[in-house]
């Protein structure tokens, strides 16, 4: 099984400011026939369905705002939030889709 | 625009089945897309399930497959989970989705959820 590391657990961060999560994937998700990096990052609120933000490690889904940023490859990955909104508060996942799906454990994100 | 509900009993005994509908609307679940079901138990993570393609083809988590089965039924545009020997450790809000992309796993329309909990 791949295992995903997320960390910091949670961080406070001030409006504006930038924000930086990481994922560590315990074995590459890069699938070198395409070269493409199987891994997605998500929102999750209280008592609302998981937001899909990024997948393919870089591609933004349609609608969602461009301060958010997927970057990374192989083993390490990184979400970006370039300028925090109030409504950026919640808790985000990295997920690898090479093989069975697994998410990290998440990251909280608060305001400072 | 797709929307996607959950349907189905939200308490459940230990040791029985888990049955949960999906209704579709805004597009046919077999024109396109991978249609999958997530879960997330109380204070804990999302979980992938497994999801059927708009073929009829089914994927599934391996540590759940011995218990899931996903299927379908194109005339009335709505896909469904049955999981079986259900214990309490699945207890959890129960998604259904639409796959973004090509992509089995990775979902981006989603149900506003069900919560169903297992107790006796």
């Amino acid at each position: 099984d791949i295992v995903m590391t997320q960390s910091p657990d949670s961080l406070a961060v001030s409006l504006g400011e930038r924000v930086t999560i990481n994922c560590k994937s315990s074995q590459s998700v890069l699938y070198s026939s395409n070269s493409k990096n199987y891994l997605a990052w998500y929102q999750l609120k209280p008592r609302q369905p998981p937001k899909l933000l990024i997948y393919w490690a870089s591609t933004r889904e349609s609608g969602v705002p461009d301060r958010f940023s997927g970057s990374g490859s192989g083993t390490d990955f990184t979400l970006t939030i370039s300028s925090l909104q109030a409504e950026d508060v919640a808790v985000y996942y990295c997920q690898q889709y090479y093989s069975d799906g697994t998410f990290g454990q998440g990251t909280k994100v608060e305001i400072k | 625009q797709v929307q996607l509900q959950e349907s189905g009993p939200g308490l459940v005994k230990p040791s029985e089945t888990l049955s949960l509908t999906c209704a579709v609307s805004g597009y046919s679940i077999s024109s396109g897309y991978y249609w999958g079901w997530f879960r997330q138990p109380p204070g804990k993570g999302p979980e992938w399930i497994g999801s059927i393609s708009h073929t009829g083809s089914t994927y599934y988590n391996p540590s759940l497959k011995s218990r899931v089965i996903i299927s379908r039924d194109t005339s009335k545009n709505q896909f469904y989970l049955k999981m079986s020997s259900v214990t309490a450790a699945d207890t959890a809000v129960y998604y259904c989705a639409r796959g973004a992309s090509t992509i089995v796993a990775v979902m981006g329309d989603w149900g506003q959820g069900t919560l169903v909990t297992v107790s006796s």
